[in-house]
């Protein structure tokens, strides 16, 4: 069975980063590019970027690029997320996503941002 | 960015009605589109992939359709268990998915 399995709630102070992880089994990590999802409450999707586990390349969404960084650890088959520079307007549930087709989702980490 | 834009944003429908989801894209997308079900706290999940192919595991009452800049989701016998929140995704060019039909029992 595939799993996505995501680090848990966070809140940090507005200005701050945080890193969400999302380990991956079930399947060959390195085999499928690994998306990352935005979810504002009552919101809709938004996609954040893409990384490819196997050899670390990275396509971002214009709007994330000074925002988002991601990265994979092929030895522990977990892919990560950091968001620097945080505001309210990153108040939001993340997800990864595996595949172009997105056929299997973590759980998502809710990050509040708040003083 | 390709804009999507789905139709229409509230849905009413009974149990056994035939329901019928829009997403038209501001560009050709080349049937490069998926379409997605979010539960009420829940991730989404995948349906249809590439227009009109069902994933696995999905009842067969969901189909899609379409070509060029339109696309549709249609149900064809409403269930209670399919209230939720549906989400086209086109990933021709700069990833982008529509805002969402939410779906409800009349």
């Amino acid at each position: 069975e595939v799993l996505l399995q995501q680090s848990g709630a966070e809140l940090v102070r507005p200005g701050s980063s945080v890193k969400i992880s999302c380990k991956a089994s079930g399947y060959t990590f390195t085999d499928y590019y690994m998306h990352w999802v935005k979810q504002r409450p009552e919101q809709g999707l938004v996609w954040i970027g893409r990384i490819n586990p196997a050899n670390g390349n990275t396509v971002y969404a214009e709007k994330f690029k000074s925002k988002a960084t991601l990265t994979a650890d092929k030895s522990s088959n977990t892919a990560y997320m950091q968001l620097s520079s945080l505001t309210s307007e990153d108040t939001a549930t993340y997800f990864c996503t595996r595949r172009g087709c997105m056929d299997a989702w973590g759980q998502g980490a809710s990050v509040t941002v708040s003083s | 960015d390709i804009q999507m834009t789905q139709s229409p944003s509230l849905l009413s429908a009974s149990v056994g009605d035939r329901v019928t989801l829009n997403c038209k894209a501001s560009q050709n997308i080349n049937k490069n589109l998926n379409w997605y079900q979010q539960k009420l706290g829940e991730a989404p999940k995948l349906l249809i992939y590439y227009t009109n192919n069902l994933q696995t595991g999905i009842p067969s009452r969901f189909s899609g359709s379409g070509s060029g800049t339109d696309y549709t989701l249609t149900i064809s016998s409403l269930q209670p268990e399919d209230v939720a929140t549906y989400f086209c995704f086109q990933y021709n060019s700069g990833p982008t998915f529509g805002a969402g039909t939410k779906l409800e029992l009349k």
